[in-house]
């Protein structure tokens, strides 16, 4: 079966510091990979996606930056955190076929001071 | 633009209670409306539906889609506290990505 994990759980972070997020899926090849960011009570807004190695497509202007360095890992990096980066992260994956439903992994809560 | 609507934005209600979440879509060349339920940590799906007027069912849990109308209800029915979480609704339009647009969220609470 398949499986997709993130780390770390949890994470804060002073403004202005590096961040890298880690998103691995097992038990499947080629998957289309997302990131998500959740804030506080609200809708999942779509950050960037990846379709296979190498290929990233950015949804939103930000100062976040993605990476897929292998088939089933999903890097999500910024080189200087804002304030505005806190928020719960969520990494997904689907089938490479277009119309199926997206698994969740556990996300990371970040916390920029 | 595409756009994704849910209502209400948060719900309480008491055990037993039947509840009904709403999301209203505009979406481009639609393919998929999904609910997912997320309680602590990751969304958990729940339905996708593609075709209007086929309701789909799991246990209390129903769901039906109005492509005329561009909107799907959840229904709960016979609320239990461990039914407290937020219900996203998300949306599939063109393209061949398989990325999803999602609304705000409805956050329910059943009280006991």
């Amino acid at each position: 079966s398949q499986t997709i994990h993130q780390w770390p759980a949890t994470l804060v972070q002073p403004v202005g510091s590096p961040l890298s997020l880690e998103c691995t899926v097992e038990g499947t090849s080629n998957p289309n990979l997302y990131w998500y960011r959740q804030a506080a009570g609200r809708g999942l807004q779509l950050l960037f996606y990846s379709v296979g190695i190498g290929q990233i497509s950015s949804e939103v202007p930000q100062n976040l930056s993605a990476s897929r360095p292998q088939d089933r890992q999903f890097i999500l990096s910024s080189k200087k955190l804002l304030l505005s980066d806190s928020g719960f992260y969520l990494c997904a994956w689907s089938v490479l076929t277009v119309n199926n439903e997206q698994f969740f992994g556990p996300g990371t809560r970040l916390t920029v001071l | 633009e595409d756009k994704v609507v849910q209502s209400p934005l948060s719900l309480v209600v008491h055990e037993g209670d039947t509840v009904t979440l709403n999301c209203s879509y505009e979406v481009t060349n639609f393919r998929s409306l999904l609910w997912y339920k997320q309680e602590k940590k990751a969304p958990t799906f729940l339905f996708m539906l593609t075709s209007s007027g086929i309701e789909k069912k799991s246990g209390r849990l129903s769901s039906i889609l109005d492509k005329k109308e561009l909107f799907s209800i959840l229904n709960i029915t016979a609320t239990q506290t461990g039914d407290s979480a937020i219900y996203l609704c998300a949306v599939r339009g063109s393209g061949n990505t398989g990325k999803l647009i999602f609304g705000q969220g409805t956050t329910l609470q059943v009280k006991p």
